[in-house]
């Protein structure tokens, strides 16, 4: 079983659509965060939540900590072609933050 | 200007040969990771080394061994590699253990056959 557990695992949506991926476990993590990465490269930082409800908003993407810390969203407002890729939530975890990541989810916007 | 590379990209080799993979960051950061990511695109973290101790060991077979000679590099070793070894392995920084942002490297293809 996965500690970080994210659905969808695959999403195929046209350009335009809006989309929401979600992220959930049934620990409280300390920090989230959401990473994408693109076929071939290493995951790259979207962004950090911290505190329970945090709402952050990073152009047409808008990220969500729910209250009690343990789980996330991220919502795309009228996706685009480049956002297509995967979407990696990670929480930190322990004394030294050992991370752990989701599964991902696999989008892909059709032109 | 690579923040975090690493060597070889791709590695093609045959089982029980013995392989090293090498990574250097340029971000001047205290921590460093190696991560492995399966074909399904898990991605699961193998050891952390903070100023070249060893903070994060997980349960990995000891056929792996990671080597840090400073705080830049984070080296691993893989001694007679077997099938379920073929993997993305990705190095990553970051500023200390308890940092929230790691920068990742572009990661390293191993095939084993």
């Amino acid at each position: 079983t996965q500690l970080l557990e994210q659905s969808p695992q695959f999403l195929s949506i046209q350009e335009g659509e809006n989309l929401t991926v979600y992220c959930n476990s049934s620990s409280v993590f300390s920090s989230l965060q959401w990473y994408r990465q693109e076929p071939g490269e290493g995951p790259v930082l979207l962004v950090t939540v911290v505190t329970g409800g945090e709402v952050k908003k990073l152009k047409r993407l808008t990220f969500q900590f729910g209250d009690a810390r343990k789980d996330s969203s991220l919502h795309i407002t009228a996706a685009q072609p480049g956002d297509t890729g995967l979407y990696l939530c990670a929480g930190g975890l322990g004394g030294y933050q050992k991370v752990t990541f989701g599964i991902g989810t696999k989008l892909q916007v059709i032109p | 200007d690579t923040a975090v590379s690493q060597t070889p990209k791709y590695l093609v080799t045959q089982m029980g040969n013995d392989k090293s993979i090498k990574c250097e960051q340029n971000l001047g950061h205290d921590t460093m990771y190696w991560y492995k990511q399966d074909s399904k695109k898990f991605l699961k973290i193998m050891f952390s080394y903070n100023n070249k101790e060893l903070i994060i060991n997980e349960t990995v077979p000891n056929r792996f061994s990671p080597k840090s000679p400073d705080k830049a590099h984070l080296n691993l070793h893989i001694n007679s590699l077997e099938l379920g070894d073929s993997a993305v392995y990705f190095c990553a920084s970051s500023q200390e253990p308890s940092a929230k942002t790691q920068y990742f490297g572009p990661g390293t293809r191993l095939l084993v056959l």
